[in-house]
């Protein structure tokens, strides 16, 4: 089945700095990679997503990047501000009826002032 | 518009009990339904999935068990409470066609 690993697990940046979230997934056929933004208490909410005839995709200040030779996509926050302090979380799965999602173990982000 | 409906958002079980969540869909119909877990400090581990009324795949044996008795409802079970089953339970759907996931609010089962 799909593994998907995530780095780092835990990122400190200043308020207006930038940040980058990395993963790698396992299985050559998934083909679409959502990112999801857990705040304190709450479940996750899809923030984007790509699709694997993309190579990249932006959205204000958040983008992803895919690299399918390599397997691997990232996120990227630009001009990040406090509330963008939240546990991200990227994905991977193949598109289809019974499509099921493997997630990666998270990324703990923290904006400091 | 849609809506995810889960219960309770915090729950304190004894072991050996049994345990009943629900999860409730609005404004979609023939949605794929999933169980997540979360243990603290990981990731999300995808515990049932269902892609219709009483179709329920199971991704890791284990205590708990699912149920989709109507469209939009999906159950969480266990007959017998571990200290093992702890931990932030999520339910997802998927409308047909797309491939985004909403995701409930959680419930934080802590057994004791």
């Amino acid at each position: 089945g799909e593994n998907v690993e995530q780095h780092p697990s835990t990122l400190s940046v200043q308020e207006g700095d930038s940040a980058v979230i990395k993963c790698t997934y396992s299985d050559s056929a998934s083909n679409y990679f959502p990112w999801y933004k857990q705040e304190l208490g709450k479940g996750p909410q899809l923030i984007i997503d790509i699709r694997s005839n993309v190579g990249e995709k932006k959205d204000q200040r958040i983008a992803v990047t895919l690299n399918k030779t390599a397997k691997h996509f990232s996120l990227h926050i630009t001009e990040t501000q406090p509330e963008d302090s939240a546990v991200y979380f990227c994905a991977a799965s193949v598109t289809g009826t019974a499509s099921k999602l493997t997630f990666g173990t998270g990324t703990r982000l923290q904006v400091t002032l | 518009s849609q809506t995810i409906h889960q219960w309770p958002a915090t729950l304190v079980q004894p072991v050996g009990s049994p345990l009943s969540l629900e999860c409730t869909v609005e404004g979609t119909s023939n949605p794929n339904l999933y169980w997540y877990r979360q243990a603290a400090g990981r990731g999300l581990q995808l515990l049932f999935y269902s892609v219709g009324i009483g179709q329920i795949s199971s991704e890791v044996p284990q205590n708990l068990s699912a149920s989709r008795p109507q469209d939009r409802q999906f159950i969480l079970s266990s007959k017998k409470l571990l200290l093992s089953d702890s931990g932030f339970y999520l339910c997802a759907f998927r409308d047909r066609g797309l491939d985004g996931y909403t995701f409930g609010s959680g419930t934080r089962l802590t057994v004791v």
